[in-house]
């Protein structure tokens, strides 16, 4: 049973452009949400976060928006970068098990001159 | 500032072989799990423990096993390798917070193929 879901393997987008990338989740006991950056033969490294208390948060280029009536997460990337090409992955907890993150299968973004 | 370290980067075991993955934080973090990525499946929880002394399963922790004698140190021990065993190990560590969640840190991975 996923509990989170990424829907798209990959993510193709041009240089300045928006990058989207979604996550669904069915655990409604998560309560915080975090993306992570993957580059190959690396491990990842987290990128930014969000509190089930808020619906938005900014980190320069990088946003996260909560949907939790619809369990749902987006991370915007704006804009686009060469350099963000990379696997992202959507990884959940709860208040109850802070020490077990629970990751998706991860979306590949290819960013394109 | 070393954060989270494993050993070996790439191992090649013969089915049947033990080993043992090592992994060591050095951010004096409570929280450190062990995940495995296999393609299309994502990050995986192996175990994980929330303090020396206590750890416990996660979603795939068969065939694997895990000691936390002290705050540093996690490794993780194959004890009969199987080719289902192929995959890239990620050892992470987390700050326990008093309130809310932190991020976790990752290491830089262990490829390991069965033969």
């Amino acid at each position: 049973d996923q509990q989170v879901k990424q829907n798209s393997p990959s993510l193709s987008v041009q240089e300045g452009r928006i990058s989207i990338l979604n996550c669904d989740y069915t655990n409604s006991m998560f309560d915080y949400f975090l993306w992570y950056k993957k580059y190959p033969a690396e491990g990842p490294t987290f990128l930014i976060s969000i509190s089930s208390i808020k619906d938005k948060n900014e980190d320069g280029r990088f946003t996260v928006f909560l949907n939790k009536s619809a369990k749902h997460l987006s991370l915007h990337i704006v804009p686009s970068q060469p350099g963000d090409s990379a696997v992202y992955f959507c990884a959940a907890s709860t208040s109850g098990t802070a020490s077990k993150l629970t990751f998706g299968t991860g979306t590949r973004l290819q960013v394109t001159l | 500032n070393a954060g989270v370290t494993q050993t070996p980067k790439f191992q090649v075991l013969k089915t049947g072989q033990s080993m043992t993955l090592q992994c060591a934080q050095d951010m004096n973090h409570e929280y450190m799990s062990w995940y495995r990525q296999d393609p299309g499946m994502g990050l995986r929880l192996i175990h994980y423990s929330v303090g020396a002394g206590i750890t416990d399963q996660g979603e795939v922790p068969n065939g694997y096993n895990v000691s936390r004698s002290t705050t540093e140190d996690f490794p993780l021990r194959l004890l009969s390798a199987a080719p289902s065993q192929t995959s890239v190990y990620f050892c992470a560590s987390r700050l326990r917070a008093p309130v809310g969640n932190t991020e976790a840190f990752f290491g830089q991975g262990t490829r390991l193929t069965v033969v």
